[in-house]
This record gives C-alpha cells, sequence and structure tokens, in this order.
C-alpha cells in the first residue's frame, strides 16, 4: 500500500517568517495531494490540494509545490500568523472515485509571536 | 454546510466490552471512512465505505467492524475492547464521483478503554 512520509513532526517559527513542511510518497499511481490543518482540540480540515497534472498551486499565503518524478511535495506557508500554529497533515491517493487518501504522520507548527 | 456528527465526544469502556460509535452526515455524501489519530502516528484509516451495506478494509482493521445501514449513517464495532484501542477515532465523509473532493471529519470521540 501507499506509504506516506512527513518531515519535520515539529517547526517553530517566528511570526512573519515561512514555514515549509515535506512529503514523500510510495505509490507512484498517487495523483491527489490534499493538505488537511487540525487546530488544537477541532476537526482536521482541508486547506489546499493539488492534483498530478499541476506542479505548484497557490492560495494567498500557502502554496503546494509537487514533484512527481521524485514523489515529493511540499507545503508553504509565508508570512506566518499565530492562528497558523496548528498540526499539519499531507496525504496521497490514487486515482478511483472512493477518495480514499493515505495521511502522514502530521507536523505540529508553532508560530511564535 | 456539511456536518458530520459522531454519537460521543468522550467514552469510557472497559475491556471486552463490546462498543459502538456512531457517525451521522447531511451532505448525502456517497463515501464514509473511519480513521483512529495517535500521536506520532496520524490518521489511519480503519475501513470506508463507498455506499450502502458495502465496506472495504483500510490499513488498521484487525480488531474492528463496521455497518452502514443507511446512507447518512457508518457505525464502527470494536468487538471486544482492549487497552491498545484507546485512542481518538475521527469519522470522515466525501461526495465521492470521479473527482476529487475533500473530505469533512466529524469532531471526534476520544474512547478510552480501561
Amino acid at each position: 500500500g501507499e506509504n506516506v512520509e512527513q518531515h519535520p513532526s515539529t517547526l517553530s517559527v517566528q511570526e512573519g517568517d515561512s514555514a515549509v513542511i515535506k512529503c514523500t510518497y510510495s505509490d507512484s499511481a498517487s495523483n491527489y495531494f490534499p493538505w488537511y490543518k487540525q487546530e488544537l482540540g477541532k476537526r482536521p480540515q482541508l486547506i489546499i490540494d493539488i492534483r498530478s497534472n499541476v506542479g505548484e498551486k497557490k492560495d494567498q499565503r500557502i502554496a503546494v509545490t509537487l514533484n512527481k518524478t521524485a514523489k515529493h511535495f511540499s507545503l508553504h506557508i509565508t508570512e506566518t500568523q499565530p492562528e497558523d500554529s496548528a498540526v499539519y497533515f499531507c496525504a496521497s491517493g490514487d486515482s478511483g472515485g472512493y477518495q480514499k487518501v493515505t495521511f502522514g504522520t502530521g507536523t505540529k507548527l508553532q508560530v511564535i509571536p | 454546510d456539511v456536518k458530520v456528527t459522531q454519537s460521543s465526544r468522550y467514552l469510557v469502556k472497559r475491556t471486552g466490552e463490546k462498543v459502538f460509535l456512531e457517525c451521522v452526515q447531511d451532505m448525502d455524501h456517497e463515501n464514509m471512512f473511519w480513521y483512529r489519530q495517535d500521536p506520532g502516528l496520524g490518521l489511519r484509516l480503519i475501513y470506508f465505505s463507498y455506499d450502502v451495506k458495502m465496506k472495504e478494509k483500510g490499513d488498521i482493521p484487525e480488531g474492528y467492524s463496521v455497518s452502514r445501514e443507511k446512507k447518512e449513517r457508518f457505525s464502527l464495532i470494536l468487538e471486544s475492547a482492549s487497552t491498545n484501542q484507546t485512542s481518538m477515532y475521527l469519522c470522515a465523509s466525501g461526495a465521492g464521483g470521479a473527482s476529487y473532493n475533500e473530505q469533512f471529519f466529524g469532531p471526534g470521540t476520544r474512547l478510552t478503554v480501561l
């Protein structure tokens, strides 16, 4: 089955700095890569996703890049703010309509004011 | 607005008890999922269902079973609870189909098995 590795497990940045979280996946058939954010005590929520026909996608201060050849994708958060503090999960999924994805182990991001 | 609810936020059970965790979604979603969340291990898929009465094993199905008798409801069953099943359990649903849609999560049930 699919294996998703995520690094780092924890990340502390100063407010205003950038944060980068990296993930690798094993199944070359995977073609959907979502990122979820889970604030303390709350449910995970999708913040951005990318499909394999796209190399980069941006949404305001967040962006995701995908390198299918190397089987890795990354989340970039610029101008970090305290409300960005959360656990971030990457995931990858194969083709098909069942939406089955495999999640990474999570990165706890702390933004220090 | 999608709403996914779970029957309990906190649950305490004893070893050997049969445990039912219920999940209900109100958006007519085809797909429903059960995950467990443990520190350092992320979200691990236990079972998922893509239609009424249809189910597929996820990555860690041992010790669990599921039931989907109605489209909106997906139940996770621990036939004989054990202490290593103490965890946070998250249910999710998604629209399914040919495109890839987000999964909408419930608030979670923190289960403690004594």
